[in-house]
């Protein structure tokens, strides 16, 4: 049982690019969510999705995409890096709501030069 | 003034020493309460979920004051695997709001 996988770990890009970031769950959770982790800061809800072709936006969802196509996978999309997207991104899913337990992927690591 | 709010610490503490520490919120209608604990450069795992009678699990004991609005997360007997930082995360059903704090830092030293 993997939980929460993330890909990549780690990521490096230019200013400009456009990358994936790749999110999928095996514990068939139809709540899951993006969130971005900075320094000092807590976690802040990027996009989240209660369910397989339906997504809304979080707290800063500008410059990210998501789409939910299937309930297990879960990609955000970064359409045109900027620096001050360098951060952690964490995927979490959830099976019966908001309130309940969050379980996260490891991460993803982004630096946006 | 930030919906959830924590000491970012660190809090240094000897092992087997009790370290307490709060997290206020500023939403009154805030609904259910957590704490995460995240380990250096890993995810958040829950730790506990905190009720409103107060709950312990070990050497972890979680309280809830709606009056002053502030849950309070007490380890007793530290180990030196308790060195982590601590989330403090409240739900909010209107608008199905989970706020999360910025955490405080805890390290246990021999």
């Amino acid at each position: 049982n993997a939980g929460v996988t993330q890909t990549p770990k780690f990521q490096v890009l230019k200013t400009g690019q456009s990358m994936t970031l790749q999110c999928a769950q095996d514990m068939n959770h139809e709540y899951m969510s993006w969130y971005r982790q900075d320094p000092g800061m807590g976690l802040r809800l990027i996009h989240y999705s209660v369910g397989a072709g339906i997504t809304d936006q979080g707290e800063v969802p500008n410059g990210y995409n998501v789409s939910r196509s299937t309930t297990e996978d879960f990609p955000l999309r970064l359409l045109s890096a900027a620096p001050s997207q360098t951060s952690v991104y964490f995927c979490a899913s959830t099976g019966a709501g908001w309130a309940e337990t969050q379980y996260f992927g490891p991460g993803t690591r982004l630096l946006v030069l | 003034r930030k919906e959830v709010e924590q000491d970012p610490g660190p809090f240094n503490v000897p092992e087997g020493a009790t370290v307490a520490f709060n997290c206020t919120y500023s939403n009154s209608a805030s609904q259910s309460f957590f704490w995460y604990r995240q380990d250096c450069r890993k995810e958040p795992k829950l730790l506990m979920s905190v009720y409103s009678s107060g709950n312990e699990d070990g050497r972890f004991t979680a309280q809830l004051n709606r009056a002053s609005q502030y849950i309070s997360l007490l380890i007793r007997d530290s180990k030196l695997s308790d060195s982590a930082t601590y989330l403090c995360v409240v739900f909010k059903a209107a608008g199905n709001k989970l706020t999360f704090g910025g955490g405080t830092r805890v390290l246990v030293k021999p």
